[in-house]
């Protein structure tokens, strides 16, 4: 397995700019999760999915962000419009639901910078 | 609810020492703990995990990590540092519903 995918893996936009970041899971995985790496912060959870129904998004940060999963293969994180403090590095993660290891699998991750 | 908690934000050794990462963790219930590495520009990656069998787990690359309950440990150790070693390492405890929670992370360097 190619493990999760995430592109692009970098991307430079200007402030106001519409951004989509995205995910293709691990298959047969049936969680996908959402997270965002800054200095500050460290590593947040924004949001999780299991069999492509969003579970807790108590972790989005304003309404200026949103995340879909329209299949079990393919998840988006969009930020409209985008702003400098938006700059991190977002990471995918994916696991299966069967078991307890919860052992999540991440993507190589998306580098935004906001100018 | 669950939490872990990273003692060192920094820790540097000299390549062929000892290295230790402390974590303690709290968890209302008997917990899975993990530890991931990060090495720059690139994700996480599981290093290893505890899911309540053997309290000592042998994890990738000779780390291991010994579970303690009555002092709500899981520190991380290998016996010789290797340069390749530098990285992030994170502690993370399961935090129900399949969510995991990190902690702060701990920077490793590595000197030759």
């Amino acid at each position: 397995d190619a493990g999760v995918i995430q592109s692009p893996r970098h991307e430079v936009t200007e402030m106001g700019q519409e951004v989509t970041l995205r995910c293709k899971p691990i298959s047969g995985h049936d969680y996908l999760f959402w997270y965002r790496q800054t200095m500050m912060r460290g590593l947040e959870l924004l949001i999780y999915f299991n069999n492509n129904v969003p579970i807790d998004d108590s972790g989005m940060p304003e309404d200026r962000f949103s995340a879909k999963m329209p299949n079990a293969s393919f998840s988006t994180l969009k930020i409209q419009p985008s702003e400098p403090r938006d700059s991190a590095v977002y990471f995918c993660a994916s696991t299966t639901g069967t078991g307890l290891s919860y052992e999540q699998y991440f993507g190589p991750g998306t580098r935004l910078t906001v100018t | 609810a669950q939490s872990v908690t990273q003692l060192d934000s920094h820790v540097s050794v000299s390549e062929g020492t000892p290295v230790l990462l402390r974590c303690n963790y709290s968890s209302s219930y008997s917990p899975s703990l993990f530890w991931y590495v990060q090495h720059p520009n690139k994700g996480l990656q599981l290093l290893l995990k505890y899911t309540s069998a053997a309290t000592l787990v042998k994890g990738i690359n000779g780390f291991e990590a010994e579970f303690k309950k009555s002092e709500t440990s899981f520190h991380l150790t290998k016996p010789s540092a290797h340069m390749s070693d530098a990285a992030e390492y994170f502690c993370v405890v399961a935090g129900g519903y399949n969510k995991l929670i990190f902690g702060a992370g701990t920077r490793l360097a590595v000197h030759p």
